[in-house]
């Protein structure tokens, strides 16, 4: 049974830093790329980054590009992102989400909730 | 970035009835990489449909996807209860990946 959780979540102000973590179990981690997706207070989805099962390739939003950093440790079946410079409206409930072998998103955690405010 | 957009923004109907949801990209989506994912209030969102047509582990026959292109259609056959949610669609056959903004299916 896949379970994704995230945590590193909070509170932080305007141009801080925060990492999020997210622990994998259930399947063979190395064997798939990952992704973190965000949802603002009241909105839709807006996908922010995904990595590839070895962590040969990744991507980023434009609108977190050169400010956020995804990650893994394939030996922890781990997934993080580093997340500096922040904005007010970097506030969102992260989701840590697996992407099947055809890349739609097949798996998603419960989200943390990250919020940016002074 | 190819921008998908959903219509209607909410649709308002019955236990019974049929819902048809759009979904429509600003360019062609690559190898019919579109899936649809509903999404319940406090919950995270759930695959239902992707490459098009296909349903996700699960999901009952009452959901359908359609289309090609530019152009695709997210059908509920006989609303259920419990398909009362927000559902968006997402292309993944180009980065960035992309999502549409959302439908809101809601009870009459």
């Amino acid at each position: 049974q896949v379970h994704l959780v995230e945590s590193g979540g909070g509170l932080v102000k305007p141009g801080g830093s925060l990492r999020l973590s997210c622990a994998a179990s259930g399947f063979t981690f190395s064997d798939y790329y990952m992704s973190w997706i965000r949802q603002a207070p009241g909105k839709g989805l807006e996908w922010v980054s995904y990595i590839s099962s070895s962590s040969s390739y990744t991507n980023y939003a434009d609108s977190v590009k050169g400010r956020f950093t995804i990650s893994r440790d394939n030996a922890k079946n781990s997934l993080y992102l580093q997340m500096n410079s922040l904005r007010a409206e970097d506030t969102a409930v992260y989701y840590c989400a697996r992407e099947g072998i055809r890349r739609d998103v097949d798996y998603w955690g419960q989200g943390t909730l990250v919020t940016v405010s002074s | 970035e190819i921008v998908l957009t959903q219509s209607p923004g909410t649709l308002s109907l019955s236990p019974g009835e049929r819902a048809t949801l759009s979904c429509r990209a600003s360019q062609s989506v690559s190898s019919s990489y579109l899936a649809w994912y509903q999404q319940k209030p406090g919950q995270a969102p759930r695959l239902l449909i992707y490459g098009v047509s296909s349903r996700a582990t699960g999901i009952p026959d009452r959901f359908s996807g359609s289309g090609s292109g530019t152009d695709f259609t997210l059908t509920i056959s006989r609303l259920e209860p419990e398909d009362f949610a927000v559902y968006y669609c997402q292309q993944y056959g180009t980065s960035p990946r992309t999502f549409g903004q959302g439908t809101n299916v809601e009870i009459k």
